[in-house]
């Protein structure tokens, strides 16, 4: 298996609404990540863990809150997002860390 | 920000010419990878390059690095039409940081 899997594919919620995105992969890599792109702009980091560990937090508001619950696994939990939030989110998980990135095809996130 | 900048910020072609994508970066870094986008979605890793290598070669592309300019370039060679799509460069810096780069658009016309 060397795909990065993200469900749901799309995805329409409320402000006040609770949700979460999930990533697996099972290339047994050891570092797995969030990135976050808008139409036409490049990705953006959002999250890093490494060894099942957060190593980076690139100042990324409260309302999304990463977990990696084992090696294989990868969840974004939302809630109370705003409009602005509506985005492509992009899980990618690597050999080692920053090195060689497999991305999933995302989540398209819109918040209404 | 450490992210760089890419030149040209689009780019059109034939098929069978050259592509060349230019990427600068902020400070030192560990690798410099470049990534492929078509139409918005999934993003797929075509070659990385160390910070203490000055080439690389994969198939149609070519990556170089000066790390004394802070810059790298990727041509390809040979373009097809199933090479339209957005290029990134990606430097990863101390810390394990990939930033991806504005991109370059490329559309190669049949």
């Amino acid at each position: 298996d060397t795909e990065v899997t993200q469900t749901p594919k799309h995805l329409v919620m409320g402000m006040t609404n609770k949700k979460s995105l999930k990533c697996e992969q099972h290339m047994g890599h050891r570092a797995m990540y969030w990135y976050k792109q808008k139409a036409k702009k490049p990705p953006e980091l959002m999250f890093v863990y490494s060894y099942e560990k957060l190593s980076i937090n690139e100042s990324v508001p409260s309302r999304f809150s990463p977990e990696c619950p084992n090696s294989s696994l990868l969840n974004l939990h939302l809630h109370a997002l705003q409009p602005e939030d509506s985005a492509l989110y992009l899980c990618a998980s690597s050999q080692e860390p920053g090195e060689g990135y497999t991305f999933g095809s995302g989540t398209r996130l819109t918040v209404v | 920000s450490q992210q760089g900048e890419e030149d040209p910020q689009a780019l059109s072609i034939q098929e069978g010419e050259n592509a060349t994508m230019n990427c600068s970066y902020k400070t030192s870094i560990n690798n410099l990878q470049w990534y492929r986008q078509n139409s918005g979605r999934g993003l797929v890793h075509l070659i990385l390059i160390r910070s203490n290598e000055r080439e690389k070669h994969s198939g149609r592309l070519r990556v170089t690095l000066d790390t004394s300019k802070k810059s790298s370039s990727l041509l390809i060679t040979a373009s097809r039409a199933a090479d339209t799509a957005s290029y990134f460069c990606a430097p990863t810096y101390i810390g394990f940081k990939t930033i991806f780069g504005a991109g370059t658009r490329l559309f190669v016309k049949a």
